[in-house]
């Protein structure tokens, strides 16, 4: 069993939907990254956080740590949005990644 | 400015040979990272690098070798290519466990 689980692992949705990626992991952690890789195949940090909440335009990230949990939401859902989200922690004290097997999403017009 | 390079984009090569992947960051991170994605799209670490401490994942095969001549670099070293190789090599950086910036990535091909 991989130490972080994502789901869905296929979404598809409308334009304009609100889209929902959820992430859980089963290692003691000091923060949570999720990345997105484009089609193309390059890979962008979009948020890291150690609890609570971050808002970096139409993308919001929350963290529970107590129940080992993340989601990734995007409102308004547009179809430059779709991309691969990937869930991933570090494992231990230092700084390298483990990663969930990412959630390939799909925006249609 | 690109933050963290890498060359080749492609690289196409037999069984058996010897090639070499580079990474450059000029953001003065002090952490570089060797991530391979697999033919599933999995990610996984291979290596990090932090100011000369060299970090193994024990599965990688000692085939795989970095090398940091400073700390701006992690090349990617790897001797006699299997078919099993074949797949794209990120290399990241950070400021030791910030956020981690990737490269562009490498797609290695072995015939």
């Amino acid at each position: 069993k991989n130490e972080v689980e994502q789901s869905p692992q296929n979404l598809t949705a409308q334009e304009g939907e609100f889209i929902t990626i959820n992430c859980s992991y089963s290692v003691g952690i000091s923060a949570l990254h999720w990345l997105q890789q484009h089609p193309g195949g390059g890979i962008v940090s979009l948020f890291m956080l150690s609890s609570g909440k971050k808002k970096h335009g139409r993308l919001i990230a929350t963290i529970n740590i107590q129940e080992k949990h993340s989601s990734l939401h995007i409102t308004a859902s547009h179809p430059r949005d779709s991309a691969v989200y990937i869930c991933a922690v570090p494992p231990d004290r230092g700084s390298r990644l483990t990663f969930g097997e990412g959630t390939q999403l799909t925006v249609n017009p | 400015d690109t933050a963290v390079s890498q060359t080749p984009k492609y690289l196409v090569t037999q069984m058996g040979n010897d090639k070499s992947i580079k990474c450059e960051q000029n953001l003065g991170h002090d952490t570089m990272y060797w991530y391979k994605q697999d033919s599933k799209k999995f990610l996984k670490i291979m290596f990090s690098y932090n100011n000369k401490e060299l970090i193994i994942n024990e599965t990688v095969p000692n085939r795989f070798s970095p090398k940091s001549p400073d700390k701006a670099h992690l090349n990617l070293h790897i001797n006699s290519l299997e078919l099993g190789d074949s797949a794209v090599y990120f290399c990241a950086s950070s400021q030791l466990a910030d956020t981690q910036y990737f490269g562009p990535g490498t797609r290695l091909t072995v015939l």
